[in-house]
């Protein structure tokens, strides 16, 4: 079965430094991989997508995700914060050899940025 | 363009009613999918379709029945509430192919 860890409840960083949101995965095949962000009271946003090729990948916003296979993990990265990254973010994996059309959700790590 | 639009935004009902959480896109998208939010569990797949027709189970299907008669259209179906559905229901869309989900604004369900 898929699935998807967001080790971090709440990751606080100060405007301007570089921030981290992690994920890890398990999937039996080779993954398709995603961060979506979601602000107050707001659906869900696409931030960016791992399906094949380079393992450094950018998204909107600034934002960038590095896949590690052997690390099994997608972790959502930015080089500085700002304020109005402060949202809650979602790590989503999908697993295309398993015969099912399933997005699997972490449960969200809210970032908090510091003015 | 309208997106992904669902309604109502929010609805109390009462433990043992019924009740229809409408989604509808505009997108030509083959797949839609639902999803209930709650605090610490994150997003949870309830039932998905790739296509008109077509529907499957996901993670927490139990207490909910959906159907796919039109590409537009994804109604998720409660038929007897209990207070364990209380959350905020999230639809979600996207094109076979692209991978990239687009969300409805979502709906908060209370269950009294």
């Amino acid at each position: 079965a898929q699935s998807v860890a967001q080790p971090e409840d709440q990751v606080n960083v100060a405007e301007g430094n570089p921030l981290t949101v992690k994920c890890t995965y398990s999937v039996s095949g080779n993954p398709y991989l995603f961060w979506y962000v979601q602000y107050p009271n707001r659906g869900l946003q696409f931030l960016l997508k791992y399906i094949t090729g380079d393992n450094l990948v950018k998204g909107s916003y600034g934002f960038e995700a590095e896949f590690n296979k052997s690390q099994t993990s997608f972790h959502l990265k930015k080089p500085s914060a700002l304020v109005s990254d402060s949202a809650l973010y979602f790590c989503a994996v999908r697993d295309p050899t398993s015969g099912t059309y399933k997005y699997i959700f972490g449960t969200g790590t809210r970032l908090k940025v510091l003015a | 363009n309208a997106g992904v639009t669902q309604t109502p935004k929010f609805q109390v009902l009462k433990t043992g009613q019924s009740m229809t959480l409408q989604c509808a896109q505009d997108m030509n998208h083959e797949y839609m999918s639902w999803y209930r939010q709650d605090p610490g569990m994150g997003l949870r797949l309830i039932h998905y379709s790739v296509g008109a027709g077509i529907t499957d189970q996901g993670e927490v299907p139990n207490g909910y029945n959906v159907s796919r008669s039109t590409t537009e259209d994804f109604p998720l179906r409660l038929l007897s509430a209990a207070p364990s559905q209380t959350s905020v229901y999230f639809c979600a869309s996207s094109s076979r192919g692209d991978e990239k989900l687009f969300f409805g604004s979502g709906t908060q369900l209370s269950v009294l």
